[in-house]
């Protein structure tokens, strides 16, 4: 079956708009995560959705970095007035639901603020 | 807090050469969840193997395999008779157990590069 999808690929903006990433889950995960991959901070969670729960912030940078899942699929992670040290590797994974259960990944989508 | 040590940054070998990626970890949990992804150059990260804290059995995949020690907090990744397709950024992680939910912390991943 389909795996995770992430769109677009590659993003480049100026500092200053905004950025809208896109994480398609593999069909039948109720659960979503957002990471950021950057050289300085390695792999670093962001944001999980699970079902209808209210989803889990806690790794949001500031308040900048948004994000909504809508109908318990797709998943939308905003940036609002980008700037540089946004520029990373933004990756989604999904899972059936329990916390302990694999991930799987997208293939990321690489943000590039110039 | 959780915490995973990737204490090699990068390792170079021939081919056909064993390697041993090593991956120390810290949690307080009785409970938790080890895992391995592989980055390849395309960028997207793929699930390997994971572990409970209950079961140190260690494990073999074809040229892989996995060594799970609590009493080191260790959980060292073997490729035997490594190959050029090995060539990639492995990461080692680590999930809290007893929540509802999997934060994944990541090791700072190592780099292995196979020339051939």
């Amino acid at each position: 079956g389909a795996g995770v999808s992430q769109s677009p690929s590659n993003k480049v903006t100026e500092k200053g708009k905004d950025v809208e990433l896109r994480c398609d889950p593999i069909s039948g995960h109720t659960a979503l995560y957002w990471y950021r991959q950057s050289l300085g901070q390695g792999l670093e969670f962001l944001i999980y959705f699970q079902g209808n729960s209210a989803p889990d912030k806690s790794g949001l940078p500031s308040d900048r970095f948004s994000a909504e899942r809508t109908g318990g699929s797709v998943s939308t992670l905003t940036i609002q007035r980008t700037q540089q040290e946004d520029s990373a590797v933004y990756l989604c994974a999904s899972t059936l639901g329990q916390g302990w259960e694999t991930q799987y990944f997208g293939p990321g989508t690489r943000l590039l603020v110039l | 807090a959780q915490k995973v040590t990737q204490a090699q940054t990068e390792i170079s070998v021939v081919e056909k050469e064993d390697v041993t990626l090593d991956c120390v970890y810290e949690t307080r949990d009785t409970t938790y969840y080890l895992f391995w992804y592989k980055q390849p150059p395309s960028g997207e990260l793929v699930f390997l193997i994971r572990r409970n804290s209950f079961d140190e059995q260690n494990e073999i995949s074809g040229r892989y395999s996995w060594n799970f020690q609590k009493s080191t907090s260790s959980f060292n990744f073997t490729i035997t008779a490594s190959q050029v397709v090995d060539s990639a950024v492995y990461f080692c992680a680590l999930i809290k157990g007893g929540t509802s939910y999997g934060k994944l912390t990541f090791g700072q991943g190592t780099i292995l590069t196979v020339h051939p």
